[in-house]
């Protein structure tokens, strides 16, 4: 079975210190990974994904997620926290040979000024 | 039009009434997805269409649900019999990518159900 798991409902960071959302992921055979942002009353926009390669990928507005294939996780980051950043973040799934995503039950976060 | 767009942005009805949801994705994606997101929930995978065809129904709950993209662009997701359980934001993406490819999901704001 495929899933995800994102330990944290909640992060709260300070604006101006790292932030870290974290995901782990379960799938048969190698993974798709993506990373999405939801602001209230909308829909999800996509900030980055992990196909193959560089295990650490960039992506929209700073933000950027280490694969760790051992411990099956893709956690999300920035360096540098802003107010703006806070809303509700989905990590999410796809197997190579799947066409279903698979998401996460959501971290909200929520950076302090 | 630049982005998915999903029409109503809300719908409140009866327990027992039918309900039309639609999709239009962005112009060229082969893939569209409906996902069903309820309230401090992920979103909840339905259905997969891969040009006209409904590639994956295996997330659809029950037969009350449908859903049809008969020219391979534009989907209605049709609800029968609505149950107060149905109440939930639908949620309709769509991706360039043909089958097994690397693609993202480009999402729409969602269709609020809300049934009374």
């Amino acid at each position: 079975a495929q899933s995800v798991a994102q330990p944290e409902d909640q992060v709260n960071v300070a604006e101006g210190n790292p932030l870290t959302v974290k995901c782990t992921y379960s799938v048969s055979g190698n993974p798709y990974l993506f990373w999405y942002v939801q602001y209230p009353n909308r829909g999800l926009q996509f900030l980055l994904k992990y196909i193959t390669g560089d295990n650490l990928v960039k992506g929209s507005y700073g933000f950027e997620a280490e694969f760790n294939k051992s411990q099956t996780s893709f956690h999300l980051k920035k360096p540098s926290a802003l107010v703006s950043d806070s809303a509700l973040y989905f990590c999410a799934v796809r197997a190579f040979t799947g066409n279903q995503f698979y998401f996460g039950t959501g971290t909200s976060l929520t950076v302090i000024p | 039009g630049a982005g998915v767009s999903q029409t109503p942005s809300n719908k409140v009805t009866e327990k027992g009434k039918y309900v039309e949801l639609r999709c239009d994705p962005i112009s060229g994606h082969t893939a569209l997805y409906w996902y069903r997101q309820s309230l401090g929930q992920g979103p909840e995978f339905l259905i997969y269409f891969q040009g006209t065809g409904a590639a994956d129904d295996s997330g659809l709950p029950n037969d009350r649900f449908f859903a049809v993209r008969p020219e391979g662009s534009v989907s209605t997701l049709k609800i029968q019999r609505t149950e107060r359980g149905d109440s939930a934001v639908y949620l309709c993406a769509s991706s360039p990518t043909p089958v097994h490819g690397s693609g993202e999901l480009f999402f729409g704001e969602g269709s609020r159900l809300t049934v009374l």
